[in-house]
């Protein structure tokens, strides 16, 4: 099985643009989440999609969105790009059951930079 | 709330040797997941070892092994002949079903050749 695909994998924004990232779950995974590691902060959770829904969410303000499609592909966006959100974002899947134990797997990441 | 706390924020051994990495947690859950994952300087996380809580069992992954716990809540991984490409940042995490992932703050593993 393909693993999980993240797009894009650099990507250098301005402050106040906003911007899209795209993950691809591994195949018949259900549930995606979404992390923003930095190095001051470590991971951060950011939200949890299960079958279109949002399941769980972080502590982050309302710029940060998701969304998750009925083949379980997920976008994350944020508006009105901060330097703060200069950070490695961070995709993982998840066949969202007890079969496999709950576990994730993570994709390489986008590197997002804003300046 | 659920926490997971890594003590060890740095470590280092050498090229053969044995290491532990710490991690406790909190929570008032009896049936959960505990996992060790590694990502190494290139940043794809990568899962090394997982556990059920409701198995005694310590899981066991080749060099990698883990001693849990549970009454103390804590979750240690134990190194085996360290190699170098074990150098790498090693987070500890916890989720029971349905729920976020938590995960510590992480401990950062150089092997010394």
């Amino acid at each position: 099985k393909a693993g999980v695909t993240q797009t894009p994998r650099y990507l250098i924004k301005t402050r106040g643009q906003q911007v899209t990232l795209s993950c691809s779950p591994i195949s018949g995974h259900r549930s995606v989440s979404w992390y923003q590691q930095t190095p001051g902060q470590g991971l951060q959770f950011l939200f949890e999609y299960f079958s279109e829904t949002q399941r769980n969410k972080g502590n982050f303000p309302g710029r940060f969105s998701g969304r998750q499609f009925s083949n379980s592909r997920s976008e994350m966006n944020v508006s009105t790009l901060e330097l703060g959100d200069s950070a490695l974002y961070l995709c993982a899947s998840s066949s969202g059951t007890r079969v496999d134990q709950e576990t994730q797997y993570f994709g390489p990441g986008t590197r997002l930079l804003v300046l | 709330a659920q926490t997971v706390t890594q003590s060890q924020p740095e470590m280092s051994v050498q090229e053969a040797e044995t290491v532990t990495l710490s991690c406790t947690y909190d929570t008032s859950e009896s049936n959960y997941y505990l996992f060790w994952y590694k990502q190494p300087p290139s940043r794809q996380m990568i899962l090394v070892i997982r556990q059920e809580a409701y198995k005694q069992q310590n899981a066991t992954e080749n060099r990698f092994s883990v001693n849990f716990q549970k009454a103390a809540k804590s979750f240690s991984l134990k190194i085996s002949d360290s190699q170098l490409g074990d150098t790498a940042m090693y987070f500890c995490a916890f989720r029971y079903t349905g729920n976020q992932f938590y995960f510590g703050t992480g401990t950062s593993l150089t092997v010394i050749p």
